[in-house]
């Protein structure tokens, strides 16, 4: 299964609301990374935000980090419609034989309508 | 820079056909890592490379799959023969290390018929 399940799958919202994405995980991470995937294009990385930080922001970005409940959101603030997209989290697997394997969710697929 | 290369941009095969795809890392990263995005199996890390070692294949579906990194600008996957159920985007993204941000090529669209 997934490390990552993002939540939810799809959000539709107007330009200029806020968009909040979620995303769980099961194992210890080193990090946690969001990505944005355009249509038909590569990942774009977003933000990086460490096991021992808990949040973080960029620009009109804002990402948090609970580990305890091993869960992160992500929340853009004053959408537009250029932020239409795919939104992936990646977990940074801690030890073992996946040590920094990078595990993708399956994504939250955002619509802005202007 | 020009970010990760990817060629081609986009490969029609019939089945039974060998497929070679290409990928150039940014200068300078040490880890390159293929990647195959479906939309049933979402994002898959089939394998990555350190110092153009390969360390871990586990993803690498069957034998058919083999990749290679003769130097430290250049990267191959090969899919041989190839079936319709290789169908799918090809990522390649390269990083400094490996728990930092990965930088992802534009992808290669393999359709096999």
């Amino acid at each position: 299964s997934q490390q990552g399940e993002e939540d939810p799958q799809a959000l539709s919202i107007q330009e200029g609301e806020n968009a909040t994405m979620n995303c769980s995980y099961k194992t210890s991470i080193n990090n946690l990374q969001w990505y944005r995937q355009n249509s038909g294009r590569g990942l774009v990385h977003l933000i990086l935000i460490r096991s021992n930080e808990r949040e973080k922001h960029s620009g009109r970005l804002r990402v948090t980090l609970d580990t305890s409940k091993k869960s992160s959101s992500l929340l853009i603030t004053a959408s537009r419609a250029a932020d239409t997209a795919s939104y992936f989290c990646a977990t940074a697997n801690a030890g073992g034989t996946s040590y920094g394997k990078l595990t993708f969710g399956q994504g939250t697929i955002l619509t802005v309508h202007p | 820079d020009a970010g990760v290369i990817q060629s081609p941009r986009h490969e029609v095969t019939e089945m039974g056909q060998e497929v070679t795809l290409r990928c150039k890392p940014i200068s300078g990263h040490d880890y390159l890592f293929w990647y195959r995005q479906t939309m049933m199996r979402g994002l898959e890390l089939l394998i990555y490379f350190n110092n153009n070692v390969p360390i871990d294949d586990s993803g690498m579906p069957e034998d058919r799959f083999s990749a290679k990194m003769p130097n430290a600008s250049f990267s191959t996957l090969k899919i041989q023969p190839s079936e319709p159920r290789d169908s799918a985007v090809y990522f390649c993204a390269s990083s400094l290390s490996r728990l930092e941000t990965q930088y992802f090529g534009p992808g290669t669209r393999l359709l096999v018929l």
